[in-house]
């Protein structure tokens, strides 16, 4: 079975520009949880969806948001982007909400200049 | 609130050398998990182990052997015989239940781990 895909691999953006990355989990998983790993640092919560809802926010601005789709696909879109928003944003999925069977995707490395 | 701590920013050992790398955590839930994974320089995190808080039996795969002591609140990992293809980071990570059934991990700042020859 394919693991969790994400695309794209590599982008770059200019400030203020829009992105919006996206992640399809495995066969099977209902939720997806999205994290941002700047360089040096460990991953940081932003997003969880299960069926298509949000159900956990972490400490990041509103210009972060994301959607799940019907096929439990899930896309994060960043708005004005900043050079702080240069980073390896990382997928997960999961069957259920529960943290300790997630999966991680290779990631989408952002670069902002 | 949930953190980690990896207190060792980086490790720089010999080839054939055991290592330790340190985590010290601290959580509010009775029931969790803690996790240990390895990033290499390609920037995919691979997964190493899961214990729940429940398991405080140590655990060895290969070289590989991790101790978990919740009196200390520590989940420790050693690599015996290290070798230059364990260079990488490596996280510990916990997870924390938020509201409505939620969940999320929370990660460690990293240990950069490097293997000489």
């Amino acid at each position: 079975d394919a693991g969790v895909t994400q695309s794209p691999t590599h982008l770059i953006k200019t400030r203020g520009q829009q992105v919006t990355l996206r992640c399809s989990p495995i066969s099977g998983h209902k939720s997806v949880s999205w994290y941002q790993q700047v360089l040096g640092q460990g991953p940081q919560f932003i997003f969880q969806y299960y069926e298509k809802e949000e159900r956990g926010r972490g400490n990041f601005p509103d210009r972060f948001s994301a959607r799940q789709f019907p096929n439990y696909s899930s896309e994060l879109n960043v708005n004005a982007l900043l050079l702080g928003d240069s980073a390896l944003y990382l997928c997960a999925s999961s069957y259920w909400t529960e943290s300790y069977e997630q999966y991680f995707g290779p990631g989408t490395r952002l670069t902002v200049t | 609130a949930q953190k980690v701590t990896q207190a060792q920013t980086e490790i720089s050992v010999v080839e054939k050398e055991d290592v330790t790398l340190d985590c010290v955590y601290e959580t509010r839930d009775t029931t969790y998990y803690l996790f240990w994974y390895k990033q290499p320089p390609s920037g995919e995190l691979v997964f190493l182990i899961r214990r729940n808080s429940f398991d405080e039996q140590n655990e060895i795969s290969g070289r590989y052997s991790w101790n978990f002591q919740k009196s200390t609140s520590s989940f420790n990992f050693t690599i015996t015989a290290s070798q230059v293809v364990d260079s990488a980071v490596y996280f510990c990570a916990l997870s924390e239940t938020l509201y409505s059934s939620a969940s999320k991990i929370i990660f460690g700042s990293g240990t950069r781990l490097s293997i000489r020859p």
